[in-house]
C-alpha cells in the first residue's frame, strides 16, 4: 500500500501562473517531508523541505504547505517558468535524519511559454 | 565539489547474468542509499548504510540483491541471476542530514 501518494500524474501550466502540486500521505509517524525535482536522465535534485512542526516553508518561488490533520502537503511554484518543467517527487521520512525516504510516484509538470 | 557518481550509466545484460553497479558518494557523507525507479513508478527504497551500523536491507526485493559499502565510502549493488523485472534505473544517494543527494543513476536493461 502506498504511503505517499501523488494522485495527479501530470500538470500543465502557463508561464507566469501558479503551479500547485499535491501530495498525500498515510503514515502519521512521518516527521519530515521533501520535494525533489527530476529532469530526464538525471538524478533527483532536492528542492525544498518542511518539518512536521511547521505548516509552511518558503524559498524564493517555491513554497511548501503542510496540513498535518489532513495528511496533505502541497508545493506552490509562483511564477512558473518553462525551466520548471520536470517530474516532481514528494518524499517523506521518519523520526530521524538518515533514514530512507518514501517517495510518491511523481507529477510531471509542463510549463508552456 | 564532486557530487554522487555512479557507474556504469547504462547496462544491458542477458537474463540470468549477474551485474554490479557502483556508487561513489559525496566525500564525508555518512549515509548511503540505493533506490530504484521502474517505468512509471516512484523511487523504491532498496537498502541504506549509516556509518558503521548494520545496513537496513528491508527494501531489497529478493535474495538475488545484495550490497556492500567498503571503507565507509564506495558502494556496490549486486544483482545475481538478473530477471527482466529487474530492468529499472538504479539510483544511489548520500547524505549527512535530511537532504539526500542523488547520483545520475544506472539504467539497467535485462533482455
Amino acid at each position: 500500500d502506498q504511503q505517499v501518494k501523488q494522485n495527479s500524474p501530470s500538470l500543465s501550466v502557463q508561464e507566469g501562473r501558479i503551479s500547485i502540486l499535491n501530495c498525500d500521505y498515510t503514515n502519521s509517524m512521518f516527521d519530515y517531508f521533501l520535494w525533489y525535482k527530476k529532469y530526464p536522465a538525471e538524478g533527483p535534485t532536492f528542492l525544498i523541505s518542511i518539518s512536521s512542526i511547521k505548516d509552511k516553508n518558503e524559498d524564493g518561488r517555491f513554497t511548501v504547505f503542510l496540513n498535518k490533520s489532513a495528511k496533505h502537503l502541497s508545493l506552490h511554484i509562483v511564477p512558473s517558468q518553462p525551466g520548471d518543467s520536470a517530474v516532481y517527487f514528494c518524499a517523506a521520512s521518519g523520526y530521524q535524519a538518515g533514514t530512507a525516504l518514501i517517495f510518491g510516484k511523481g507529477t510531471t509538470l509542463s510549463v508552456s511559454s | 565539489g564532486a557530487g554522487v557518481s555512479q557507474s556504469p550509466s547504462n547496462k544491458v545484460t542477458e537474463k540470468g547474468k549477474d551485474v554490479e553497479l557502483r556508487c561513489d558518494p559525496i566525500s564525508g557523507h555518512t549515509a548511503l542509499y540505493w533506490y530504484r525507479q521502474s517505468l512509471g513508478q516512484g523511487l523504491e527504497f532498496l537498502i541504506y548504510f549509516q556509518g558503521n551500523s548494520a545496513p537496513d536491507k528491508s527494501g531489497l526485493p529478493s535474495d538475488r540483491f545484495s550490497a556492500e559499502r567498503t571503507g565507509g565510502s564506495v558502494s556496490t549493488l549486486t544483482i545475481q541471476r538478473t530477471q527482466q523485472e529487474d530492468s529499472a534505473v538504479y539510483l544511489c544517494a548520500s547524505s549527512l542530514g535530511w537532504e539526500q543527494f542523488f547520483g545520475p543513476g544506472t539504467r539497467l536493461t535485462v533482455l
